[in-house]
């Protein structure tokens, strides 16, 4: 099942424009990643934040976490036609398996 | 270090075939977790080693089997295929670390039933 859902489900931006995608969640968590997947190819690890971290970054990516909330985004500034992509949130419950989001599809238009 | 391996990438079956994919995770990682990926159901997880031993299943009918080897290597397997077992089959190398587990993914095994 599904635990997070994220939001929007599709996000059409243009390039050079910061893309913003939020994910919530429903129980305790451990850590919370980030993937990007293109076009039903495997899943590129992005970034994962810990359930004591707030707010991380990794160069065009910032990743913010709020545990009071179960809420997450990932903010992809100064975005590039490469980033065109599906992108999933996955929380870590402590289970030895993650729980995806249904993801939000990114469309950079040139 | 070398990534997540999955073989093969693309398959085509015929219903009530069987099929089986194989996984060999990171160097060094122990722990292997499968998922499948439909436009239905999103990523689903289906079930996880570590050190020859399932730990953990998700909600799957008993078609769906899986092992470890002693080198971590991993094979999945399905039996008596449906059409709805069409998908993307992920697997995942994960890694312990303080504050929980972290995973990395191979490409993916397309499969289609036909």
């Amino acid at each position: 099942s599904q635990q997070g859902e994220e939001d929007p489900q599709a996000l059409s931006i243009q390039e050079g424009e910061n893309a913003t995608m939020n994910c919530s969640y429903k129980t305790s968590i451990n850590n919370l990643q980030w993937y990007r997947q293109n076009s039903g190819r495997g899943l590129v690890h992005l970034i994962l934040i810990r359930s004591n971290e707030r707010e991380k970054h990794s160069g065009r990516l910032r990743v913010t976490l709020d545990t009071s909330k179960k809420s997450s985004s990932l903010l992809i500034t100064a975005s590039r036609a490469a980033d065109t992509a599906s992108y999933f949130c996955a929380t870590d419950e402590g289970a030895q398996k993650l729980v995806f989001g249904q993801g939000t599809r990114l469309t950079i238009n040139p | 270090k070398a990534g997540v391996t999955q073989t093969p990438r693309y398959l085509i079956k015929t219903r009530g075939q069987q099929v089986t994919l194989s996984c060999s995770p990171i160097s060094g990682h122990r722990s292997v977790s499968w998922y499948q990926q439909t436009p239905g159901q999103g990523l689903q997880f289906l079930f996880e080693y570590f050190s020859e031993t399932q730990r953990n299943k998700g909600n799957f009918p008993g078609r769906f089997s899986g092992r470890q080897f002693s080198n971590s290597r991993s094979e999945m397997n399905v039996s008596t295929l449906e059409l709805g077992d069409s998908a993307l089959y992920l697997c995942a190398s994960t890694e312990m670390r303080a504050g929980g587990t972290e995973a990395f993914f191979g490409q993916g095994t397309r499969l289609t039933v036909v």
